[in-house]
Protein backbone atom coordinates (compact mmCIF):
# COMPACT_ATOMS: atom_id res chain seq x y z
CA UNK A 1 0.00 0.00 0.00
CA UNK A 2 1.69 2.82 -1.57
CA UNK A 3 0.93 6.05 0.27
CA UNK A 4 3.20 8.40 -1.36
CA UNK A 5 3.31 8.09 -4.75
CA UNK A 6 5.77 9.58 -7.55
CA UNK A 7 4.05 8.36 -10.79
CA UNK A 8 6.68 9.50 -13.19
CA UNK A 9 9.64 7.46 -13.06
CA UNK A 10 12.03 9.80 -15.01
CA UNK A 11 11.65 13.09 -16.11
CA UNK A 12 13.90 15.32 -18.92
CA UNK A 13 14.22 18.53 -19.08
CA UNK A 14 16.56 20.86 -21.19
CA UNK A 15 18.78 23.63 -19.31
CA UNK A 16 16.91 26.55 -18.34
CA UNK A 17 13.25 25.12 -18.77
CA UNK A 18 11.49 24.35 -15.81
CA UNK A 19 11.05 20.93 -14.40
CA UNK A 20 8.51 19.96 -12.69
CA UNK A 21 8.08 16.79 -10.14
CA UNK A 22 4.61 15.51 -9.09
CA UNK A 23 3.83 13.46 -6.16
CA UNK A 24 0.59 12.12 -4.90
CA UNK A 25 -0.49 10.75 -1.57
CA UNK A 26 -3.73 9.08 0.17
CA UNK A 27 -3.43 9.72 3.65
CA UNK A 28 -5.46 12.91 4.82
CA UNK A 29 -3.74 12.98 8.27
CA UNK A 30 -0.57 13.99 6.22
CA UNK A 31 0.34 17.45 7.56
CA UNK A 32 4.06 18.23 6.71
CA UNK A 33 5.58 17.65 3.18
CA UNK A 34 8.82 17.28 2.24
CA UNK A 35 11.04 17.32 -0.99
CA UNK A 36 14.26 15.80 -1.31
CA UNK A 37 17.47 15.49 -3.50
CA UNK A 38 19.55 12.49 -3.85
CA UNK A 39 22.56 11.18 -6.17
CA UNK A 40 24.10 8.01 -6.46
CA UNK A 41 25.69 6.81 -3.17
CA UNK A 42 24.62 9.42 -1.23
CA UNK A 43 22.24 10.44 1.36
CA UNK A 44 19.05 12.39 0.66
CA UNK A 45 19.62 15.79 0.90
CA UNK A 46 16.37 18.47 1.79
CA UNK A 47 15.40 20.48 -0.52
CA UNK A 48 12.27 22.01 0.36
CA UNK A 49 9.20 21.72 2.68
CA UNK A 50 5.43 22.82 2.89
CA UNK A 51 3.12 22.13 5.92
CA UNK A 52 -0.53 21.74 5.38
CA UNK A 53 -1.81 24.70 5.97
CA UNK A 54 -0.34 26.34 3.16
CA UNK A 55 -0.48 25.60 -0.39
CA UNK A 56 3.01 27.09 -1.59
CA UNK A 57 6.65 27.97 -0.72
CA UNK A 58 9.31 29.57 -2.40
CA UNK A 59 12.97 29.07 -1.90
CA UNK A 60 15.09 30.37 -5.17
CA UNK A 61 14.86 28.37 -7.58
CA UNK A 62 12.28 25.91 -5.50
CA UNK A 63 8.58 26.27 -5.64
CA UNK A 64 6.46 23.49 -3.70
CA UNK A 65 2.81 23.34 -4.49
CA UNK A 66 0.21 21.96 -2.46
CA UNK A 67 -3.39 21.29 -3.16
CA UNK A 68 -4.68 19.74 -0.51
CA UNK A 69 -8.30 18.98 -2.04
CA UNK A 70 -6.45 16.38 -4.86
CA UNK A 71 -4.00 15.15 -2.40
CA UNK A 72 -1.23 16.45 -5.13
CA UNK A 73 1.92 18.15 -4.48
CA UNK A 74 4.98 19.18 -6.89
CA UNK A 75 8.33 20.43 -7.26
CA UNK A 76 9.02 23.13 -9.85
CA UNK A 77 12.42 23.99 -10.57
CA UNK A 78 12.93 27.12 -12.69
CA UNK A 79 15.51 27.52 -14.03
CA UNK A 80 16.57 23.79 -14.60
CA UNK A 81 20.49 23.41 -14.10
CA UNK A 82 22.67 20.06 -15.32
CA UNK A 83 23.38 19.76 -11.71
CA UNK A 84 20.54 19.69 -10.90
CA UNK A 85 20.06 16.46 -12.35
CA UNK A 86 19.14 13.46 -9.51
CA UNK A 87 16.39 11.32 -7.96
CA UNK A 88 13.91 12.96 -5.87
CA UNK A 89 12.06 11.92 -3.50
CA UNK A 90 8.72 13.54 -2.43
CA UNK A 91 8.05 12.71 1.74
CA UNK A 92 4.99 13.03 4.02
CA UNK A 93 5.03 13.08 7.53
CA UNK A 94 1.32 11.79 9.57
CA UNK A 95 0.24 14.49 12.22
CA UNK A 96 1.15 14.65 15.56
CA UNK A 97 1.45 11.58 17.53
CA UNK A 98 3.45 9.92 14.46
CA UNK A 99 6.86 10.21 13.81
CA UNK A 100 7.11 8.58 10.54
CA UNK A 101 7.73 10.16 7.23
CA UNK A 102 6.94 8.37 4.29
CA UNK A 103 8.40 8.32 1.29
CA UNK A 104 7.92 7.98 -2.45
CA UNK A 105 9.19 5.87 -4.92
CA UNK A 106 11.11 8.99 -6.37
CA UNK A 107 11.68 10.76 -9.70
CA UNK A 108 14.93 10.40 -11.80
CA UNK A 109 15.26 13.87 -13.17
CA UNK A 110 17.58 14.83 -15.91
CA UNK A 111 18.83 18.24 -17.32
CA UNK A 112 20.08 18.43 -20.89
CA UNK A 113 22.56 20.93 -21.38
CA UNK B 1 28.09 22.28 9.68
CA UNK B 2 27.85 19.06 11.53
CA UNK B 3 25.61 16.71 9.54
CA UNK B 4 24.25 12.95 10.28
CA UNK B 5 27.40 10.51 10.55
CA UNK B 6 26.85 6.89 10.05
CA UNK B 7 29.26 4.22 9.88
CA UNK B 8 30.61 1.80 8.54
CA UNK B 9 29.87 3.35 5.42
CA UNK B 10 30.17 -0.02 3.95
CA UNK B 11 30.08 -3.31 5.14
CA UNK B 12 30.25 -6.89 3.91
CA UNK B 13 28.87 -9.95 5.50
CA UNK B 14 27.89 -13.53 5.16
CA UNK B 15 24.32 -15.28 5.05
CA UNK B 16 23.39 -15.69 8.99
CA UNK B 17 26.27 -13.79 9.67
CA UNK B 18 25.66 -10.07 12.44
CA UNK B 19 25.93 -6.29 11.55
CA UNK B 20 25.95 -3.60 13.70
CA UNK B 21 25.44 0.11 11.63
CA UNK B 22 26.02 2.88 13.89
CA UNK B 23 24.48 6.42 13.52
CA UNK B 24 25.61 9.66 15.17
CA UNK B 25 22.84 12.35 14.85
CA UNK B 26 23.18 16.20 14.37
CA UNK B 27 24.13 17.86 17.88
CA UNK B 28 21.28 18.69 19.69
CA UNK B 29 18.68 16.53 17.77
CA UNK B 30 16.95 13.91 19.50
CA UNK B 31 14.99 12.18 17.20
CA UNK B 32 16.51 9.34 14.73
CA UNK B 33 15.34 7.67 12.30
CA UNK B 34 16.45 4.05 10.04
CA UNK B 35 15.83 3.22 6.51
CA UNK B 36 15.95 0.72 4.32
CA UNK B 37 16.78 1.48 0.61
CA UNK B 38 16.94 -1.78 -1.49
CA UNK B 39 17.99 -1.14 -5.13
CA UNK B 40 15.64 0.99 -7.20
CA UNK B 41 13.53 1.34 -4.60
CA UNK B 42 12.29 4.13 -2.45
CA UNK B 43 13.65 4.44 1.31
CA UNK B 44 11.82 2.30 3.69
CA UNK B 45 11.20 3.19 7.33
CA UNK B 46 12.15 0.88 9.69
CA UNK B 47 12.07 2.41 13.09
CA UNK B 48 12.52 5.80 15.19
CA UNK B 49 13.80 6.79 18.61
CA UNK B 50 12.77 9.97 20.58
CA UNK B 51 14.73 10.62 23.63
CA UNK B 52 16.37 7.33 23.69
CA UNK B 53 12.55 5.45 23.68
CA UNK B 54 11.54 4.11 20.71
CA UNK B 55 9.12 6.34 18.75
CA UNK B 56 7.62 4.40 15.87
CA UNK B 57 7.78 1.16 14.02
CA UNK B 58 7.96 0.33 10.70
CA UNK B 59 9.05 -2.46 8.57
CA UNK B 60 11.38 -3.66 10.79
CA UNK B 61 12.42 -7.65 10.37
CA UNK B 62 12.24 -9.46 13.93
CA UNK B 63 16.01 -10.59 13.28
CA UNK B 64 16.64 -6.59 13.49
CA UNK B 65 16.78 -4.64 16.73
CA UNK B 66 17.85 -0.99 17.34
CA UNK B 67 18.37 1.56 20.03
CA UNK B 68 19.12 5.16 20.94
CA UNK B 69 21.87 5.98 23.84
CA UNK B 70 22.25 8.40 25.97
CA UNK B 71 24.57 9.97 23.75
CA UNK B 72 21.83 9.91 21.17
CA UNK B 73 23.75 7.68 18.48
CA UNK B 74 21.94 4.74 17.61
CA UNK B 75 22.62 1.41 16.37
CA UNK B 76 21.22 -1.15 14.24
CA UNK B 77 21.73 -4.37 15.01
CA UNK B 78 20.95 -7.17 12.29
CA UNK B 79 21.25 -11.11 12.68
CA UNK B 80 20.56 -13.91 11.13
CA UNK B 81 21.38 -11.71 8.11
CA UNK B 82 19.81 -12.68 4.30
CA UNK B 83 20.97 -11.84 0.46
CA UNK B 84 17.53 -10.01 0.69
CA UNK B 85 18.91 -7.27 3.68
CA UNK B 86 21.86 -6.09 1.00
CA UNK B 87 20.63 -2.57 1.09
CA UNK B 88 21.55 0.80 1.93
CA UNK B 89 20.83 2.00 5.20
CA UNK B 90 19.87 5.60 5.93
CA UNK B 91 19.65 7.34 9.04
CA UNK B 92 18.53 10.92 9.97
CA UNK B 93 17.82 12.92 12.21
CA UNK B 94 15.28 16.11 13.63
CA UNK B 95 15.22 18.10 16.34
CA UNK B 96 11.30 17.37 17.40
CA UNK B 97 10.86 21.26 18.88
CA UNK B 98 12.35 22.55 15.74
CA UNK B 99 11.01 22.61 12.07
CA UNK B 100 10.28 19.25 10.68
CA UNK B 101 13.08 18.09 8.13
CA UNK B 102 14.57 15.24 8.54
CA UNK B 103 18.57 15.54 7.86
CA UNK B 104 20.18 12.47 6.38
CA UNK B 105 23.32 10.73 6.31
CA UNK B 106 25.30 9.56 3.54
CA UNK B 107 23.97 5.93 4.43
CA UNK B 108 25.47 2.61 5.11
CA UNK B 109 25.96 -0.07 2.28
CA UNK B 110 25.30 -3.31 3.30
CA UNK B 111 26.54 -6.48 1.25
CA UNK B 112 25.25 -10.06 2.18
CA UNK B 113 27.17 -12.64 -0.13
Amino acid sequence: DQQVKQNSPSLSVQEGRISILNCDYTNSMFDYFLWYKKYPAEGPTFLISISSIKDKNEDGRFTVFLNKSAKHLSLHIVPSQPGDSAVYFCAAKGSSGTYKYIFGTGTRLKVLA
Amino acid sequence: AAGVIQSPRHLIKEKRETATLKCYPIPRHDTVYWYQQGPGQDPQFLISFYEKMQSDKGSIPDRFSAQQFSDYHSELNMSSLELGDSALYFCASRSLGQSGELFFGEGSRLTVL
